[in-house]
């Protein structure tokens, strides 16, 4: 199986910072990766697929880059609703693997 | 409007059976692959099942041989049958469409969940 290591596992930012999270694979997935943010109670919500194409209706504050084991997930200008818990997922082979999460936390 | 919505959790003893259903609407069923992916009370996600649109099927390792996906294109609905459930098995049951037809992502419509609650 294909293991995903997020980093970091959680972040305290304020408003209108920019953050910064990584995903690693533990093998080559091309661009096979998607990022996705679930808030508490509630199912979770597609950011990016392919890497860094940015799923429709999602605002262009984020952004997604990487390819073949390194990955990234960047938010600009934090905004209150910004604030959940961030996952990513590869979709290059069975079974898929998702990381195990990063809570963005305010500051 | 593109939904899905699952149905058929509940509370179930150990090594009982329960099976869920995922109801589609607004967009072409027939033409998209569907998973099924779990979350336990207060963990992370966890990928379960998925079923293409000519019904190539995987598992987990840690549902394998214990569930059964299917759909049936008629009813425009995915479905999971869970049989000798486990304590582990609690968890929100989401089915998860991929972004466009006949791609393999998960990145597509997802429902609000069903929670499966093992317990004695």
């Amino acid at each position: 199986d294909i293991q995903m290591t997020q980093s970091p596992s959680s972040l305290s930012a304020s408003v209108g910072d920019r953050v910064t999270i990584t995903c690693r694979t533990s093998q080559a997935i091309s661009n096979s990766l998607a990022w996705f943010q679930q808030k508490p109670g509630k199912a979770p919500k597609s950011l990016i697929y392919g890497a860094s194409s940015l799923q429709r209706g999602v605002p262009s504050k984020f952004s997604g880059s990487g390819s073949g084991t390194e990955f990234t997930l960047s938010i600009s200008s934090l905004q209150p609703e910004d604030f959940a818990t961030y996952y990513c997922q590869q979709y290059y082979t069975y079974p898929y693997t998702f990381g195990q999460g990063t809570k963005l936390e305010i500051k | 409007e593109v939904q899905l919505v699952e149905s058929g959790g509940g509370l179930v003893q150990p090594g009982g059976s329960l099976r869920l259903s995922c109801a589609a609407s607004g967009f072409t069923f027939n033409v998209y692959n569907m998973n099924w992916v779990r979350q336990a009370p207060g963990k992370g996600l966890e990928w379960v099942s998925y079923i293409g649109t000519t019904s190539a099927i995987y598992y987990a390792d840690s549902v394998k041989g214990r569930f059964t996906i299917s759909r049936d294109n008629a009813k425009n609905s995915l479905y999971l049958q869970m049989n000798s459930l486990r304590v582990e098995d609690t968890a929100v049951y989401y089915c998860a469409s991929a972004t466009d037809p006949y791609k393999y992502d998960i990145s597509g419509q997802w429902g609000r969940g069903t929670l499966v609650t093992v317990s004695s």
